[in-house]
């Protein structure tokens, strides 16, 4: 079966910093994009970055750009973003999901995360 | 950044009824345009993708069209899992890519 399950949020205190990982299975990890999307009751669904099949790519929205930093590990199935200078705005359910299409990333996500929440509160 | 605006907020139909919503970019996104679909605690669902094309798996009811700046996502007969948030999502202009509002689709 082909899943994704994320993992490290909790509540920070604003400016602090955070890592989350998402581990992948049922499916060939390196052969896809994948994605960061957080959720809020406020905004709603909000892409927030972008990694190539290989690393060697990585693209971010401007809410988060010189802040936060996707990676990923192959070897280990494995996609993080760490996350650094955290704002109270950067609270919510942060869900790692797979690009649509084998190959070059096409920018829909069609393998989701259940998601780990994040807060940034004092 | 291109802005998806959903319509109506919300949507109040029976099952069997059919189902239309709508989507609007603030500028031009070709066909680059994706539905999905999130019911409470899930995560979403990709249903169709590049405006018409329906994801693995999602039943022929379900249909998209549209080019542009106005798309729709029509629901032919609605059955009663269909009751759902819809999120229509770009991928023409990016980063970054952008997702609508939500669209609510509650039972009568």
């Amino acid at each position: 079966e082909v899943q994704l399950a994320e993992s490290g949020g909790v509540v920070v205190q604003p400016g602090g910093s955070l890592r989350l990982s998402c581990v992948a299975s049922g499916f060939t990890f390196d052969d896809y994009g994948m994605h960061w999307v957080r959720q809020t009751p406020g905004k709603g669904l909000e892409w927030v970055s972008l990694i190539s099949r290989d690393g060697g790519d990585s693209y971010y929205s401007s809410s988060v750009k010189g802040r936060f930093t996707i990676s990923r590990d192959n070897s280990k199935n494995s996609l993080y973003l760490q996350m650094n200078s955290l704002r109270a705005e950067d609270s919510g359910l942060y869900s790692c999901a797979r690009d649509f299409h084998n190959g070059a990333p096409w920018g829909y996500m069609d393998v989701w995360g259940k998601g780990t929440t994040v807060t940034v509160s004092s | 950044e291109i802005v998806l605006t959903q319509s109506p907020a919300t949507l109040s139909l029976s099952p069997g009824n059919r189902a239309t919503l709508s989507c609007r970019a603030s500028q031009s996104v070709s066909s680059y345009l994706a539905w999905y679909q999130q019911k409470p605690g899930q995560a979403p669902r990709l249903l169709i993708y590049d405006t018409s094309n329906r994801a693995t798996g999602i039943p022929a009811r379900f249909s998209g069209s549209g080019s542009g700046t106005d798309f729709t996502l029509t629901i032919s007969s609605l059955e009663p899992e269909d009751f759902a948030v819809y999120y229509c999502q770009q991928r023409r202009d990016w980063p970054p890519y952008t997702f609508g509002q939500g669209t609510k689709l509650e039972i009568k």
